[in-house]
Formats: structure tokens, C-alpha cells, sequence
């Protein structure tokens, strides 16, 4: 297994610019979610998915996009980059919501 | 709104030292709380806690619940200097996802 994976590992984009940030598991968890971690924040929730087709806001969902077509792949769009969208992101995967999250490596991404 | 406060923020103890982690939480609705680690990257799932009263062990740490008075400790005795990390508590509110907690930055010197 090899548990979630997120690709890529960096990334440094231009204010303007689109991108998306991938994120798959092998672990056929029904609920996924994607996270931003900022100095002395700790991790907010951006969006989640409680299965394939199914999606909902988490806390700070604007300027951010996400799909669930399959079980596996639950990718992050920035539609139109910002400075503000400057952290590390974590996607996290469980059997079911409320059970233990598994979470990927991370991407840190910086906007320009 | 819900929130999760952590305490201390950071930490700077030596080696063989006990330290006390503190999570308190309000919420509307609690299902469970959990403890993570963050070392260099990615957390890794320490506790998860449900019940008043009943400590949950592994190894030097342990954890406790306390719903009547909404807070939880993380205690980590003989501390080593692989035990530096953000030490994070989240809560499962039944709102299908989990709420996090700031992290307490704890800095094991040797």
C-alpha cells in the first residue's frame, strides 16, 4: 500500500495563475479531505468528500475547487492564484468520517 | 463557534524531563478527539479518545478525556529528543469532519 499520496512535492506559481494539486490513496477510504497549514493555525479544513460524487466546504473553502470522480483521486484546483493561498497543504484520507486520518506528505506551495 | 484551544503553544524541556500537553475544546456536538504527532511532515495519528476517564497508553505517552469539563491531556514521561514535534488535537463534532487545534511545539534538548 502506499497509503496517500500527493504530488507535487513543491511548487511555486505566479499571482494569477492555475494549478491543481493531486491527491490519491490506495486504502479505498471512503472520506477524504484537504487541509492548509499555516504558522500557529494548525490544519483548516479547505473541502471534503464523504465518498465518490460527494463533496462539501470545509472552513475556508473560497478560491479552491475539488472533485471526487472515483474513490482513489480527490484533486485541489486553484482557480486563480493569491499570496494568501501561500502555505502547506495535506490531503487525509479515513475508512469513514470520524474514524483515523491517514494523511499524504504534503505540497508546499508559495504564490509569488 | 467551535474551537479548540491548545496549551502551552511551545515548550522547551531536556531530556528525561515529564511534560503536560492541554487541549480544551467547546463544541455543540462531540463525537470523539484525537491526538496527532508532526515531526518534518505529514501527521501521524496518536489517540483517539471517546470516553471520560479512560486512559489510552502507548509506549512513554498517554492520554485521558474529560467531557464533563471538555478537555484532554497528552502526557509524555522519560521525554527523548525524538519526541520533538507538533503535538495537534482535533475533535470529530458529528459534522463529518475534524477540527484542529492550533499545536502545542514541544523542543526536546539534549
Amino acid at each position: 500500500n502506499a497509503g496517500v499520496t500527493q504530488t507535487p512535492k513543491f511548487q511555486v506559481l505566479k499571482t494569477g495563475q492555475s494549478m491543481t494539486l493531486q491527491c490519491a490513496q490506495d486504502m479505498n477510504h471512503e472520506y477524504m479531505s484537504w487541509y492548509r497549514q499555516d504558522p500557529g493555525m494548525g490544519l483548516r479544513l479547505i473541502h471534503y468528500s464523504v465518498g465518490a460524487g460527494i463533496t462539501d466546504q470545509g472552513e475556508v473553502p473560497n478560491g479552491y475547487n475539488v472533485s471526487r470522480s472515483t474513490t482513489e483521486d480527490f484533486p485541489l484546483r486553484l482557480l486563480s492564484a493569491a499570496p494568501s493561498q501561500t502555505s502547506v497543504y495535506f490531503c487525509a484520507s479515513s475508512y469513514e468520517s470520524g474514524s483515523e486520518q491517514f494523511f499524504g506528505p504534503g505540497t508546499r506551495l508559495t504564490v509569488l | 463557534e467551535d474551537k479548540v484551544v491548545q496549551s502551552p503553544l511551545s515548550l522547551v524541556v531536556h531530556e528525561g524531563d515529564t511534560v503536560t500537553l492541554n487541549c480544551s475544546y467547546e463544541v455543540t456536538n462531540f463525537r470523539s478527539l484525537l491526538w496527532y504527532k508532526q515531526e518534518k511532515k505529514a501527521p501521524t495519528f496518536l489517540f483517539m479518545l471517546t470516553s471520560s476517564g479512560i486512559e489510552k497508553k502507548s509506549g512513554r505517552l498517554s492520554s485521558i478525556l474529560d467531557k464533563k469539563e471538555l478537555f484532554s491531556i497528552l502526557n509524555i514521561t522519560a521525554t527523548q529528543t525524538g519526541d520533538s514535534a507538533i503535538y495537534l488535537c482535533a475533535y470529530d463534532n458529528y459534522g463529518q469532519n475534524f477540527v484542529f487545534g492550533p499545536g502545542t511545539r514541544l523542543s526536546v534538548l539534549p
